[in-house]
């Protein structure tokens, strides 16, 4: 079956520290692959997305890279402010089957430190 | 434009009771899906609307839960005889297409 797996948490840096947070998957086919972020308090946003065997999503100085050969899509930032403090989410959507459900890995949380 | 809304924010019952959630999508997308989130389970899908109807259920973990959707928009997720394992906060997303699913802000169900 299809499945996530991404770092535990949590991950505490500072500000204007590099980040990135591994994400590794598991599907037949060519799934999408979704970061999607939950603030304190706030529900689940969509931060990026990539369809496609090397495509790149990007927001917000976010960016994660489909990588077909490596089934990974890690999210990267090359400085992190406090604001981005909140639990990060790794997901996937099958191409064929499996309807269009996404499967999440268990999130990371992400503290950033003045 | 509106979000999608989802009531209660916070429901309390008692074990055993049945309870209701409501999720109101966002106008226009054919798509509704329900989640669960839970310390011990993290994010689980749970069940898929296109429409009124529900092409897959797989979710749903046991007979006691039950879903609906009617005129393509309101959906409503039944929970009968609740159980202290019901306890999670239930999400609720809809799409426009295969692509993106927005989510709500959840519901907190506690069964004490």
């Amino acid at each position: 079956g299809n499945s996530v797996t991404q770092m535990e948490g949590p991950v505490t840096l500072s500000e204007e520290a590099f980040l990135t947070i591994n994400c590794t998957y598991t599907a037949t086919g060519y799934p999408s692959l979704f970061w999607y972020v939950q603030y304190p308090g706030e529900g689940l946003q969509l931060l990026l997305k990539a369809t496609k065997a090397d495509d790149k999503g990007s927001n917000k100085g976010f960016e994660a890279t489909y990588r077909k050969e490596t089934t990974s899509f890690h999210l990267e930032k090359g400085s992190v402010q406090v604001s981005d403090s909140a639990v990060y989410f790794c997901a996937l959507q099958p191409f064929t089957g499996g309807g269009n459900k996404l499967t999440f890995g268990t999130g990371t949380q992400l503290k950033v430190e003045l | 434009g509106a979000g999608v809304s989802q009531s209660p924010s916070n429901k309390v019952t008692e074990k055993g009771k049945d309870v209701e959630l409501r999720c109101d999508p966002i106008s226009g997308h054919t798509a509704l899906y329900w989640y669960r989130q839970s310390l011990g389970q993290g994010l689980e899908f749970l069940i898929y609307f296109q429409g009124n109807s529900a092409p897959d259920k797989s979710g749903l973990p046991s007979d006691r839960f039950s879903a609906e959707r009617t005129g393509g928009s309101v959906s409503t997720l039944t929970i009968q005889r609740t159980q202290q394992e019901d306890s999670a906060v239930y999400l609720c997303a809809s799409s426009p297409n295969r692509d993106e699913q927005y989510f709500g802000p959840g519901t907190r169900l506690t069964v004490t």
